[in-house]
């Protein structure tokens, strides 16, 4: 079983300030990785697919890079709206997701 | 608009059992795998189960497989989770979620409902 572990589990900044998520897979799992961002009360929204392909409608400062077992979601100057909760999904064998990680305001 | 809405949740005894419904629109239903996360209060989200476009194929997560059936209506545009021997650590958020692809039961989610909670407790 392929295993993600996400860090740092919290991540605080202030607007404006370049955030960096890490997503790192036991095995490789190709570039089959996606991201996704979840606000309290809210159904998860998909950012990126296959590790570096932005989704419909998601903005160019969000990011995505790396393949095989290291990952990176790039936010690069964030925004009010970005405050939230980030998850890795991989989906070589069945899907699975990350632990998350939380951006929180500093 | 692709929507997709959640119902069928609630409050259930341990070894109880409730079925959960995701009526989808806004696009070609039985084109695209559909699948169930779940999410537990204040942790992490979980796959439970998916299905192909066609119905032809299920797959489970093992810490529901024989006990959770997943199902769909294509005349309907609706998905189904029906859930048995359901045991405390089901509690949780349920979430449909439209996959990107049609013939895989593993693939990423490009839209997804409002979520249904589910509380298993005596």
């Amino acid at each position: 079983e392929i295993v993600l572990t996400q860090s740092p589990a919290t991540l605080s900044l202030s607007p404006g300030e370049r955030a960096t998520l890490s997503c790192r897979a036991s095995q490789s799992v190709s570039t089959y990785l996606a991201w996704y961002q979840q606000k309290p009360g809210q159904a998860p929204r998909l950012l990126i697919y296959d590790a570096s392909n932005r989704a419909t409608g998601i903005p160019a400062r969000f990011s995505g890079s790396g393949s095989g077992t290291d990952f990176t979601l790039t936010i690069s100057s964030l925004e009010p709206e970005d405050f939230a909760v980030y998850y890795c999904q991989q989906r070589t064998t069945w899907p699975q997701f990350g632990p998350g990680t939380k951006v929180d305001i500093k | 608009e692709v929507q997709l809405l959640e119902s069928g949740g609630g409050l259930v005894q341990p070894g109880g059992s409730l079925r959960l419904s995701c009526a989808a629109s806004g696009f070609t239903f039985s084109n695209y795998a559909m699948t169930w996360v779940r999410q537990a209060p204040g942790k992490g989200l979980e796959w439970v189960s998916a299905i192909i476009n066609s119905g032809g194929s299920t797959y489970y997560a093992d810490s529901v497989k024989g006990r959770f059936t997943i199902s769909r209506d294509n005349s309907k545009n609706t998905l189904y989770l029906q859930m048995n021997s359901l045991r405390a650590e089901d509690t949780a958020v349920y979430y449909c979620a439209k996959g990107t692809k049609a013939v895989t039961g593993t693939s990423y989610f490009d839209y997804w409902g409002q979520g249904t909670l589910v509380t298993v407790s005596s």
